[in-house]
């Protein structure tokens, strides 16, 4: 498929553990997004990607989250010591170019995560 | 912070009716997008406004840019059972051109 893929589709770890979140964008896209979909919530932004810098990470709730990409290409989502309030849909976005109104962000299916 | 209120939150329909859902703000975007996002998928993008008092169609589908550029519509006409899903408005704000603001979006759901 020529999509965002995501991995793993589900997550269920216990509070404290740490976790991981893959996100595949589509082949040639150098700007990548993640985002946060709770109830109640909405889709939040957590942080941007160009290439392999992150210009903003304005959005990640604390410094228990931090997100690296390499090769310009594959991202990792990163929750250090998970708490309950972390349990949410996380969504990658990846677009075309720089990013701006031009350019449609394509969303992977997500990866829903509960902390029990 | 710039926010984005959607109405309703909820909506349930009957085949072939008619509905409006509602985007509003007190800033101003530069453009507004109109998302549609099925359960245990992402968001598919629908539309992007630019201009003050814009009008796009899709098949059965009306969005409205305000012309104030801060709030937006989306008119369903003769609703089907497939227009169900979960619809989301986003922002670009003036100051950012990357940064999409979400409203909280309307679930709808369109019965047989």
């Amino acid at each position: 498929g020529a999509g965002v893929s995501q991995s793993p589709s589900n997550k269920v770890t216990e509070k404290g553990k740490d976790v991981e979140l893959r996100c595949d964008p589509i082949s040639g896209h150098t700007a990548l997004y993640w985002y946060r979909q709770s109830l109640g919530q909405g889709l939040e932004f957590l942080i941007y990607f160009q290439g392999n810098s992150a210009p903003d990470k304005s959005g990640l709730p604390s410094d228990r989250f931090s997100a690296e990409r390499t090769g310009g290409s594959v991202s990792t989502l990163t929750i250090q010591r998970t708490q309950q309030e972390d349990s949410a849909v996380y969504l990658c976005a990846s677009s075309l170019g720089p990013p701006g109104q031009r350019y449609e962000q394509y969303f992977g299916p997500g990866t829903r995560l509960t902390v029990t | 912070t710039q926010l984005l209120e959607q109405s309703p939150q909820f909506l349930s329909i009957q085949e072939g009716e008619n509905l409006t859902v509602y985007c509003n703000s007190s800033s101003v975007f530069s453009s507004l997008q109109w998302y549609r996002q099925e359960p245990g998928e992402g968001p598919v993008l629908l539309v992007t406004v630019v201009t003050g008092g814009e009008v796009k169609k899709l098949k059965r589908l009306t969005f409205q840019f305000g012309d104030a550029r801060k709030d937006s519509s989306l008119h369903i006409t003769a609703a089907q059972t497939g227009d169900t899903g979960l619809y989301l408005c986003a922002g670009v704000g003036r100051g950012s051109n990357y940064k999409l603001t979400f409203g909280k979006g309307t679930l709808l759901t369109v019965n047989p």
